[in-house]
């Protein structure tokens, strides 16, 4: 089955500590993207990146980094510098071919929250 | 700075009804918009996309129109069901990624 894979869907992290979120995707798709989303919020971009090796920054890509080392791989690190992480986290991707004109496919969200 | 607003918040009705969401977006120059569906503790599920160019799209039920001088969208859902029973965004594409609305929340109720 094609699709994007997120685990783990539960995390609990303790203050002061960095937690991973994976994202994999096996569309063969070259963009990724990380949102977070808040209760009664739309999504907000955290970071996303167009080709390997290569990502950019959102609106709100405070606390947190990524890498982008393989295609079919964007890991999100969630930074003890990150003050209020607790969130629903979901990432995306989408083809790079006629970028902008192409729908974004959504994984099944991490749920992040800190004890 | 493009703003993307949804009204109502939130939504209930009859099953067998037909329904009509508002999306309203402030800066006309974009790519596209998505409206998606979001299950309670779940991921997005794309339900149609709009290009800028294109009036509007349907898939069963469901119509999505766009007015991009006017800044507004439309998703109309037709004899609503209880699986219906979602929270739906809308989102326009601005150029880096999307920006969304914070949905409105329908109950269809049997």
């Amino acid at each position: 089955d094609g699709g994007i894979t997120q685990s783990p869907k539960y995390l609990f992290r303790k203050e002061g500590q960095n937690v991973t979120l994976s994202c994999e995707q096996n569309l063969n798709h070259d963009a990724m993207y990380w949102y977070r989303q808040d209760p009664g919020q739309g999504l907000r971009l955290i970071y996303y990146s167009q080709i390997v090796n290569d990502f950019q920054k959102g609106d709100i890509a405070e606390g947190y980094s990524v890498s982008r080392e393989k295609k079919e791989s964007f890991p999100l690190t969630v930074t003890s510098a990150q003050k209020n992480p607790t969130a629903f986290y979901l990432c995306a991707s989408r083809p790079r071919l006629a970028l902008f004109y192409n729908e974004q496919f959504f994984g099944p969200g991490t749920r992040l929250t800190v004890l | 700075k493009q703003e993307v607003t949804q009204i109502p918040a939130a939504l209930s009705v009859p099953e067998g009804e037909n329904l009509v969401l508002n999306c309203s977006f402030t800066d006309s120059a974009i790519y596209n918009l998505q409206w998606f569906r979001q299950d309670p503790g779940k991921g997005l599920t794309s339900l149609l996309l709009i290009q800028s160019s294109q009036r509007e799209q349907t898939s069963g039920r469901l119509n999505a129109s766009l007015d991009k001088s006017s800044g507004r969208s439309t998703l109309y859902i037709a004899a609503s069901q209880p699986g219906d029973s979602a929270t739906y965004l809308c989102a326009v594409e601005a150029g880096t990624a999307l920006i969304f609305g914070k949905g409105t929340t329908l109950s269809v109720s049997s």
